[in-house]
Order: C-alpha cells, then structure tokens, then sequence
C-alpha cells in the first residue's frame, strides 16, 4: 500500500531563510506525488505536482521540490520565506481510483 | 479557471436539525468528492462520485448522504449529527477518477458545528 510520511509536524524559520519540508514516500509503483498548501482557515491549494515528466518539479509562490527514487523522497523547498508562508503543507500520494493518501501535514510558522 | 465553491462558509445545528451543504464545480470535471477535516489533521476521505454515480464510501455513517444531482453539483445532506462530527468539510473536483495522477482541486470548506 501507498504511503507518505512527513518527517516534523512543525518547522519554524525566519524570514528570507531556506525553507525545507520533508516528505518519504512508500511505493511499491512509480508514485504521482502532490504538495498542498492550507492556510488558516481555507481548502487546500495545489502547489506542485510530480508525475515522472522531470524529478525537479516547480510549483507556485516560489516553491519546489525534487523526487529523488534512491531515497523515497520528495522534500519541499524555498530559498527564502516569507511571512506569507505561513500555512500548513500537506504532502499527498495518489493510488488511483480516486483516493490521495495524505502525510500528517507540517505546520510552518515564519518568523520576523 | 480551478475555482470549486462551497455553501455556506460557516453552519451550526443542533443534533436534531437537517442540513445540506453544496459544492460547484464548472471545470467539466466528472468527478467530485467529500472530505472532513478535523484541526491539525489531513483531510479524511468521505465519498466519491464518478460521472454522477457514487464509486467509494468510506464507511461513514449514515447519517451523512451524498448526492450529485449532475456533472456540476454535490451536495452532502446532514440529519441527527453528533458533536463529533463538528470539523471542516472540503468539497473537492477532478477529471475523471480511476486515471492515475488526476489532480484534485479543493474548494474553501464549510466549518460545521454541531451543538
């Protein structure tokens, strides 16, 4: 069975420093992998999305995340946060069908 | 345009109150689901429908019913809730499901309470 496990429920940064979230995946199939952001008190927005086509995936607000096969891994990343990045992430793998098995979710919290 | 919209943002009822929430969608996707959101956890599937017929329950009680009028609309009718059953509810869209690394775009929830 599919899985995603997001190592850190809560990370915390300053401002303008590299943001990293982890995420290790178990498949036993090349794996369709999803980052969602959720801000306070909204739905999910989509940020990126791996689907095999390259293993540096670029997404929105300035994130992106590499797939990395040998390690089961597909990490988040920013070179500089911003107070608006706040929110919490959500890593997600599809089996088909329908369902997206989603990790515990990490909570950033930028600070000044 | 990746825009789902939920009514109404905001809902409390009693135990013994009926209730529906909506979901729209006008991105010709063929398939819509139902999640619940408790805080500080991933969302939690509930139902999903494919070309307007249901294809998976998870179990959820009965008192929570489903319905997808057509292509566009879902509804979630709400009867005899519990406390428990206060959280978040994401409505959520995609092209057809059963393809591999459909991407699900979410709508903005309705928060439940339930006293």
């Amino acid at each position: 069975a599919q899985s995603v496990t997001q190592l850190g429920s809560h990370v915390s940064v300053s401002e303008g420093a590299l943001v990293l979230l982890r995420c290790n995946y178990s498949s036993s199939v090349p794996p369709y992998l999803f980052w969602y952001v959720q801000y306070p008190n909204q739905g999910l927005q989509l940020l990126l999305k791996y689907t095999s086509a390259a293993t540096l995936v670029k997404g929105i607000n300035g994130f992106e995340a590499e797939f990395k096969k040998s390690e089961t891994s597909f990490h988040l990343t920013k070179p500089s946060a911003h107070m608006s990045d706040a929110a919490e992430y959500f890593c997600a793998v599809t089996p088909g069908g329908g369902k997206l098995i989603f990790g515990q979710g990490t909570e950033l919290s930028v600070k000044p | 345009d990746t825009e789902v919209t939920q009514t109404p943002k905001h809902l409390v009822m009693g135990m013994t109150n009926k209730k529906s929430l909506k979901c729209e969608q006008h991105m010709g996707h063929r398939a819509m689901y139902w999640y619940k959101q408790k805080a500080k956890k991933p969302p939690e599937l509930m139902f999903v429908y494919s070309y307007e017929k249901l294809s998976i329950n998870e179990s959820v009680p009965s008192r929570f019913s489903p319905e997808c009028p057509n292509s566009s609309l879902l509804n979630l009718h709400l009867h005899a809730l519990q406390p428990e059953d206060s959280a978040l509810y994401l409505c959520a869209s995609s092209p057809p499901s059963g393809s591999l690394g459909e991407t699900q775009y979410f709508g903005p929830g309705t928060r439940l309470l339930v006293l």
